[in-house]
């Protein structure tokens, strides 16, 4: 069975201040790995989509990265509207489309 | 783009009603559109797959004649609670792949559903 954990549970950040987000996951071949961001009350937003260990991603302030038994949401320097649940999420070969969820990393990132 | 659209955003209702939230794509087709259930603080529970045109695939646990399911275009999956009652509470997000290339699934701001 395909499984997600995200850690931690919950990040509190000084603006500025630079962290990481931690997603391990075992799936029996790995198709693709995604993040979202949710915001309270709100669907997830995609991020990124990651495919093979070594793969990086960056959008701003945010930068992915995967090995074949985790990935990294790296933050630099985050602002206050950085302050979301972060989801990490698998596709496995075989398993179609679906997407086996984490239970997410809920930031706060404070001024 | 890639925006899906989802409707009502909060229901309540009493218990016994039925209660159906559409789920569309705004600026691209679906062949396959999913449906997720989000207890506070937890992850996203995939429901099932709506594919357009045939039956949907429930997983293991939810019921089927519980959860009615309808794709009947390619913009468009339908999820219709029968008879809810409070313990159908819940937020129940869609989302849509879109056909062409290999794009990941995009979501709806989801349903708030509260049963009385």
């Amino acid at each position: 069975e395909d499984q997600v954990t995200q850690s931690p549970e919950a990040l509190r950040l000084q603006e500025g201040e630079s962290s990481s987000l931690n997603c391990s996951y075992t799936v029996s071949g790995l198709r693709g790995l995604f993040w979202y961001r949710q915001d309270p009350g709100k669907g997830p937003e995609f991020l990124f989509t990651l495919y093979s260990a070594g793969e990086e991603k960056e959008k701003e302030r945010l930068k992915a990265t995967l090995t074949k038994k985790e990935s990294f949401l790296h933050i630099t320097a985050p602002k206050p509207e950085d302050s979301a649940t972060y989801l990490c999420a698998v596709q496995a070969g075989g398993g179609g489309n679906k997407l086996t969820f984490g239970t997410g990393t809920q930031l706060k990132v404070e001024l | 783009g890639a925006v899906v659209s989802q409707h009502p955003s909060w229901v309540i209702c009493k218990s016994g009603t039925s209660v159906k939230i559409e789920c569309r794509s705004l600026d691209f087709q679906a062949t396959t559109m999913f449906w997720y259930r989000q207890f506070p603080k937890q992850s996203l529970m995939l429901m099932a797959t709506s594919n357009e045109g045939s039956k949907a695939t429930y997983e293991q646990g939810v019921e089927k004649d519980k959860f009615l399911i309808n794709h009947a275009s390619l913009t468009l999956s339908t999820l219709t609670v029968t008879s809810a009652h409070p313990e159908d509470s819940s937020f129940y997000i869609c989302s849509a792949r879109p056909d062409r290339g290999n794009q990941p699934q995009h979501f709806g701001d989801g349903t708030r559903l509260s049963i009385l």
